[in-house]
């Protein structure tokens, strides 16, 4: 099965929150990931959080992490029309290879 | 954030022909970067981590002799799709791994290039 899980739809009202959420198996990943991915594109780095943190903010996005639960989200405040794409949780490994999820696909509705 | 420049990004070509895509860090130097290939909705896979003045480790299950890596450079890696078939069409993107801290590394992607073999 997947390393790393996540739900594979989100719908989200305009102006609204979004919340993504993700599982990982590896207890020894040092760093965590949120790739965005827009239709025909690479994947474009949002944020990422090292395993001793619990939470990061960068302006609109928020990450949590909870090392105990191996459970790490990623919240879009203000949710605009730009923000629907594929998001990508990633962990990193022992070899510095990622392993990713299925990818959330995110869609922002007026 | 650092850039990671992919060339062609898009690429049509008649099969048996051979293709050739280049990855390179615009402004860092990559000793390791990484091919994947991406299916249609779904996530990437990892084909092979291309390694600056050495050969390259490919994933198991992948060809070494149909997608031929050089990283003969800190800034450039290239994948040579050889003898390409209908369904080596797919859409391959690479990253480059840049240090941000002791032994911490982040990976940056390029845009993809979508090869469509006819």
């Amino acid at each position: 099965g997947e390393d790393v899980e996540q739900s594979l739809f989100l719908s989200v009202r305009e102006g609204d929150s979004s919340v993504i959420n993700c599982t990982y198996t590896d207890s020894s990943s040092t760093y965590l990931y949120w790739y965005k991915q827009e239709p025909g594109a690479g994947l474009q780095l949002l944020t990422y959080i090292f395993s001793n943190m619990d939470m990061k903010q960068d302006q609109r996005l928020t990450v949590l992490l909870n090392k105990k639960d191996k459970h790490l989200s990623l919240r879009i405040a203000d949710t605009q029309t730009g923000d629907s794409a594929i998001y990508f949780c990633a962990e990193s490994r022992n070899d510095y290879k990622l392993s990713f999820g299925a990818g959330t696909t995110v869609t922002v509705r007026a | 954030g650092a850039v990671v420049s992919q060339h062609p990004s898009w690429v049509i070509c008649k099969s048996g022909t051979s293709v050739k895509i280049e990855c390179r860090s615009l402004d860092f130097q990559a000793t390791t970067m990484f091919w994947y290939r991406q299916f249609p909705k779904q996530s990437l896979m990892l084909m092979a981590t291309s390694n600056e003045g050495s050969k390259a480790t490919y994933e198991q299950g992948v060809e070494k002799d149909k997608f031929l890596i050089n990283h003969a450079s800190l800034t450039l890696s290239t994948l040579t799709v050889t003898s390409a078939h209908p369904e080596d069409s797919s859409f391959y993107i690479c990253s480059a791994r840049d240090m941000v801290r002791d032994d911490q590394y982040i990976q940056y992607f390029g845009a993809g290039t979508r090869l469509s073999v006819l």
